[in-house]
């Protein structure tokens, strides 16, 4: 089984900071990785896919990267509607995520 | 646009079968996969299995032994089972719509079940 390992697991920043969370995965991945916002009392929503690819109408302030086993997520410009809890998701076999990384402003 | 919506009853008692549908409207079952998640309350999202529309199913190795799948495409439904369950099964069921076998792209607002006597 591949795991998924998120970090941090919860941070807050402010509005117009930079925010990043990485994504590490237990073997080779290659890029078959995909990111989920999801707020409070609702589903989660597919933000970026093979690590890189926005979805469409997501906004240009998140960003996806890496391959290999080490991912990375970043919101360029953090915004209030922004908050909520950010999940990897790994697909090179079967489908597993991350632990969630609660976003929060300061 | 799609809409599936999870439904069941929300208290098992342990040891029985959970078990919920998810109905889709507004779009066709065929040439997707349909996937069950689920998510314990403040925690995080564990995918459980899915299955194609030829009936081809890929499940989570660590519930394999008590998850089965099926999908009803004349009633477009597709559920879930769960056997002998515990209070560790207690969670938001969510079912999820996918294009492909790589992303869950479209998902339901999810069901509380709760495993308890």
């Amino acid at each position: 089984d591949i795991q998924m390992t998120q970090s941090p697991s919860s941070l807050s920043a402010s509005v117009g900071d930079r925010v990043t969370i990485t994504c590490q995965a237990s073997q080779d991945i290659r890029h078959y990785l995909n990111w989920y916002q999801q707020k409070p009392g609702k589903a989660p929503k597919l933000l970026i896919y093979d690590a890189s690819n926005l979805e469409t109408g997501v906004p240009s302030r998140f960003r996806g990267s890496g391959s290999g086993t080490d991912f990375t997520f970043t919101i360029s410009s953090l915004q209030p509607e922004d908050i909520a809890t950010y999940y990897c998701q790994q697909y090179d076999d079967l489908l597993t995520f991350g632990g969630g990384t609660k976003v929060e402003i300061k | 646009q799609v809409q599936l919506q999870e439904s069941g009853p929300g208290l098992v008692k342990p040891s029985e079968t959970l078990s919920l549908i998810c109905t889709v409207s507004g779009g066709s079952m065929s040439s997707h996969y349909w996937s069950w998640i689920r998510q314990p309350a403040g925690k995080g999202l564990e995918w459980l299995g899915r299955m194609y529309i030829t009936g081809s199913t890929n499940y989570n190795p660590s519930l394999k032994s008590r998850v089965t799948m099926s999908v009803d495409t004349s009633k477009n439904h597709f559920s879930l089972k769960l056997s002998s369950v515990t209070a560790a099964d207690t969670a938001v069921y969510y079912c999820a719509r996918s294009f492909t076998e790589a992303s869950l792209d479209d998902w339901g607002q999810g069901t509380l079940v709760t495993v308890s006597s």
